[in-house]
């Protein structure tokens, strides 16, 4: 199945810097690469997601990285703010013909920016 | 409609006691899953529905019980709960196969007494 791995777990900035949070995964097959931003107390939400028909992909300050030959992809959040502050995951899908579809969730990394 | 809909988003429960947890979408997904997310942890998947019919039982115990009415609806049935079983229970839907606009309803923060 697929495994995910998510670096750091925590990081702190100072607001107006930039951000970086890394994965890989291990099933070259996976097509699919969302970020989630959960804050404390609130669902999981859906931030910005790359197929892997593109290298890059960019909305506002967000924008994710994906190197297929690599197998990893990467969140980079600019001038962050406060209200960056939040949980961040990243996930990767697999497919199984007897079980279907499932996503598989990083550990999580604690974004922190300090004002 | 680009919501998933949980009910109810609070409820505390006794050991013995049933009740059930329901999640709606009218987003045309075929995939509906239910995940038990621990603070600081990731969500924890429990159970994926595809096409209406259970695909992956993740070696969930008995007393989780899911239940997919249509193509819009999914149930989570719970009986005889105990304390560790405290969660956030997040329910999901997607685009079959490749997992497209995977998203996430607003969960029930279950607390078992």
């Amino acid at each position: 199945g697929e495994n995910v791995e998510q670096h750091p777990s925590t990081l702190s900035v100072q607001e107006g810097d930039s951000a970086v949070i890394k994965c890989t995964y291990s099933d070259s097959a996976s097509n699919y690469f969302p970020w989630y931003k959960q804050e404390l107390g609130k669902r999981p939400q859906l931030i910005i997601d790359i197929r892997s028909n593109v290298g890059e992909k960019k909305d506002q300050r967000i924008a994710v990285t994906l190197n297929k030959t690599a197998k990893h992809f990467s969140l980079h959040i600019t001038e962050t703010q406060p209200e960056d502050s939040a949980v961040y995951f990243c996930a990767a899908p697999s497919w199984r013909e007897t079980s279907g579809s499932r996503l598989t969730f990083g550990e999580g990394t604690q974004l922190t920016v300090n004002p | 409609d680009t919501e998933v809909t949980q009910t109810p988003k609070h409820l505390v429960m006794g050991m013995t006691n049933k009740k059930s947890l329901k999640c709606e979408q009218h987003m045309g997904h075929r995939a509906m899953y239910w995940y038990k997310q621990k603070a600081k942890k990731p969500p924890e998947l429990m159970f994926v529905y595809s096409y209406e019919k259970l695909s992956i039982n993740e070696s969930v115990p008995s007393r989780f019980s899911p239940e997919c009415p249509n193509s819009s609806l999914l149930n989570l049935h719970l009986h005889a709960l105990q304390p560790e079983d405290s969660a956030l229970y997040l329910c999901a839907s997607s685009q079959l196969d490749n997992n497209y606009g995977y998203t996430f309803g607003s969960g029930t923060r279950l607390t078992v007494v």
